[in-house]
């Protein structure tokens, strides 16, 4: 079973810094997704990655597969950012994916 | 429809009781996942479905938990004599394909009392 880990489990940062949340898995993998979820909140899907490198407004991901880790970077962070970041894995081996595997989440807050 | 729909949204029942909850899929969507979420923690894989197979139940805690999906779109997790346990929020997710990005239902809470 795949264990996906990230760091840091914790992060408080000021508005306007440039933030990254890392996630490393121990398996060969399909696909990986950045989650996000605010405090009481549903669950979004911010990126789907097998390869390279996304962007979407102030966010972007990034994989290696080869080396089995990817980043999320936030830049120019607001405190509409503050909310929990999950990383969660799919292995795909032939006879059907094997589920989803969640990393623990990182808990950003960013102030004012 | 519009996304994956949950009911109910909220379930209150007594300890020893059955339960069952719904998930409906995106329409056409092949992966359907089924994962719950304690308060302030994170995510658990529960079940995963590709059409009708499921693919993987490795993350069910124990045999109370079952889940079907026998037309390959709505599903139905079942927890049978329910404990203090297992309460939780109960989401489920569904993709186009195990390669596509996920859709998240908004879950129902489940509370054993």
């Amino acid at each position: 079973k795949n264990e996906v880990e990230q760091s840091p489990q914790n992060l408080t940062a000021q508005e306007g810094e440039f933030i990254t949340i890392n996630c490393s898995y121990s398996v060969g993998i399909s696909a990986l997704h950045w989650l996000q979820q605010h405090p009481g909140g549903g669950i979004v899907s911010l990126f789907m990655l097998s390869s390279g490198k996304k962007k979407h407004g102030r966010l972007i991901a990034t994989i290696n597969i080869q080396e089995k880790h990817s980043s999320l970077h936030i830049t120019a962070s607001h405190p509409r950012d503050s909310a929990v970041y999950i990383c969660a894995v799919i292995v795909y081996s032939g006879g059907g994916a094997d589920g989803l595997t969640f990393g623990k989440g990182t808990h950003l807050i960013i102030q004012p | 429809g519009a996304g994956v729909s949950q009911s109910p949204r909220y379930k209150v029942t007594k300890r020893g009781q059955d339960v069952a909850l719904r998930c409906d899929p995106i329409s056409g969507h092949v992966s359907l996942y089924w994962y719950r979420q304690a308060l302030g923690q994170g995510p658990e894989f529960l079940t995963y479905f590709n059409y009708e197979a499921q693919q993987d139940k490795s993350g069910l805690p124990n045999d109370r938990f079952s889940a079907e999906r026998p037309e390959g779109s709505i599903s139905t997790l079942t927890i049978q004599r329910t404990e203090q346990r297992d309460s939780a929020m109960y989401r489920c997710a569904s993709s186009s394909n195990y390669n596509s990005p996920l859709h998240f239902g908004n879950g129902t809470r489940l509370t054993v009392t």
